[in-house]
């Protein structure tokens, strides 16, 4: 069965510190990936999505970066964070099927003080 | 612009009750409407997807429904439980990898 795992599933982070958050999938080969941010009362917002590896598409300037490394890794970075990158991060992956479905992780939750 | 807009904000009911949740879209090109459960804290769980000839689905004790020409989608949850208490995302697809999210309805099934 397809899974995706997030890690960490809590973060707290001083403004200026980098960013490292992780996501990976497993039971799946070449999954189209994607990073959202929720904001608190807000929907979700398509920050970055990836097709393969080293493919990256950013959907919103931002001062976030993201990668993928390997197949079913993608990784979502920061070199200095904001008070205003607090939130909480998701990563989905599509599943090909007559829907193509977007599942999701559990979530990371970033407070940035 | 595509925009979802789900309605009421928030909602409280008592354990055992019905109640609807609303969803209006303003998306084109449309290829599927999903409802989405997302507890406190966790990542959102698909609970039903529709495409645009589909006018109803259920998944258990939760009914979809869609009317494509007025664009609306409606989430029915009968005989409620305290395991209800989320919030409840609908999203519009516009085709391949594109989704537009409602900012949801949190629900609150009290005892």
């Amino acid at each position: 069965s397809q899974t995706i795992h997030q890690w960490p599933a809590t973060l707290v982070q001083p403004v200026g510190s980098p960013l490292s958050l992780e996501c990976t999938v497993e039971g799946t080969s070449n999954p189209n990936l994607y990073w959202y941010r929720q904001a608190a009362g807000r929907g979700l917002q398509l920050l970055f999505y990836s097709v393969g590896i080293g493919q990256i598409s950013s959907e919103v300037p931002q001062n976030l970066s993201a990668s993928r490394p390997q197949d079913r890794q993608f990784i979502l970075s920061s070199k200095k964070l904001l008070l205003s990158d607090s939130g909480f991060y998701l990563c989905a992956f599509l599943r090909q099927s007559s829907y193509n479905e977007q599942f999701f992780g559990p979530g990371t939750r970033l407070t940035v003080l | 612009k595509n925009q979802v807009e789900q309605s009421p904000q928030s909602l409280i009911i008592l354990e055992g009750k019905n109640c609807t949740l609303q969803c209006n879209y303003t998306v084109s090109p449309f290829s599927n409407l999903r409802w989405y459960k997302q507890d406190t804290g966790r990542g959102p769980v698909s609970l039903t997807i529709m495409t645009f000839s589909e006018n109803t689905k259920s998944n258990g004790r939760y009914t979809a429904t869609l009317d494509a020409d007025t664009k609306q989608s409606s989430l029915h949850i009968t005989a409620s439980q305290l395991s209800d208490s989320a919030s409840y995302i609908c999203v519009v697809s516009t085709g391949f990898q594109k989704l537009v999210f409602g900012t949801g309805t949190r629900l609150l099934v009290s005892p």
